[in-house]
């Protein structure tokens, strides 16, 4: 199927730890994003690369560091994970910013869970 | 600063009656608007969108209304079904062609039988 995807869909691990989401997507597009979803179902933008390149990168800690091998696959890694960092995480693709702006395609979410 | 903004958190409609969400959005330099549907569990949706050049655009059993002297968007949907209750955000694009989307802060809507 054409979809976004984005593994684990759950995730739940101590303060303090390192830990990585990956998302991936098949439907040929140029821009992948993250955004991070609050208690209260408030999306924000986090980061976002256009074919591999740092497009988009709103005030986050450093602890976050987004990584894209190859245009279509964009994972997040948090260093020293602390609980205002539990929210749901989602991966997102859009054609490309050079046609000007496009629907964005959605992932299901990686729901994170620090104890 | 810039926003994105419901009226309403939760609308509640019968079934079969037409539902109106609405959004009011800051930036009046925003050119693209967008409505999204989050079901629980799922990632957000597409359903339609718009330019700042149309004040108007359909698509099957959803109309979008973009009134920008009042920087105000709408989401219409004829008809409603169960199948319909979800939370609903629109977005804009603050201008920005980067892709980036200012999100707003969702309206449940709950269909009854």
């Amino acid at each position: 199927d054409t979809a976004v995807s984005q593994t684990p869909k759950y995730l739940v691990t101590q303060m303090g730890n390192d830990k990585s989401i990956k998302c991936e997507q098949n439907l040929g597009h140029d821009t992948m994003y993250w955004y991070k979803q609050d208690s209260k179902k408030f999306l924000k933008i986090m980061f976002s690369y256009n074919n591999k390149e740092l497009i988009i990168n709103e005030t986050v800690p450093n602890r976050f560091s987004p990584k894209s091998p190859d245009k279509a696959h964009l994972n997040l890694h948090i260093n020293s994970l602390e609980l205002g960092d539990s929210a749901v995480y989602f991966c997102a693709s859009s054609p490309g910013t050079a046609r000007g702006n496009q629907p964005q395609h959605f992932g299901d979410g990686t729901r994170l869970s620090i104890l | 600063g810039e926003s994105v903004g419901l009226h309403l958190p939760t609308l509640s409609v019968q079934e079969g009656d037409n539902s109106i969400i609405n959004c009011a959005y800051s930036n009046s330099a925003s050119d693209y608007f967008i409505w999204y549907k989050q079901e629980s569990g799922k990632g957000p949706q597409f359903i339609i969108d718009i330019r700042s050049n149309m004040d108007k655009r359909q698509g099957q059993r959803v109309t979008v209304l973009l009134n920008k002297t009042v920087k105000h968007l709408s989401l219409q949907i004829a008809a409603t079904q169960p199948g319909d209750s979800a939370v609903y955000f629109c977005a804009e694009n603050g201008s920005s062609n980067t892709g980036k989307l200012i999100f707003g802060q969702g309206t449940t809507l709950q269909v009854k039988p």
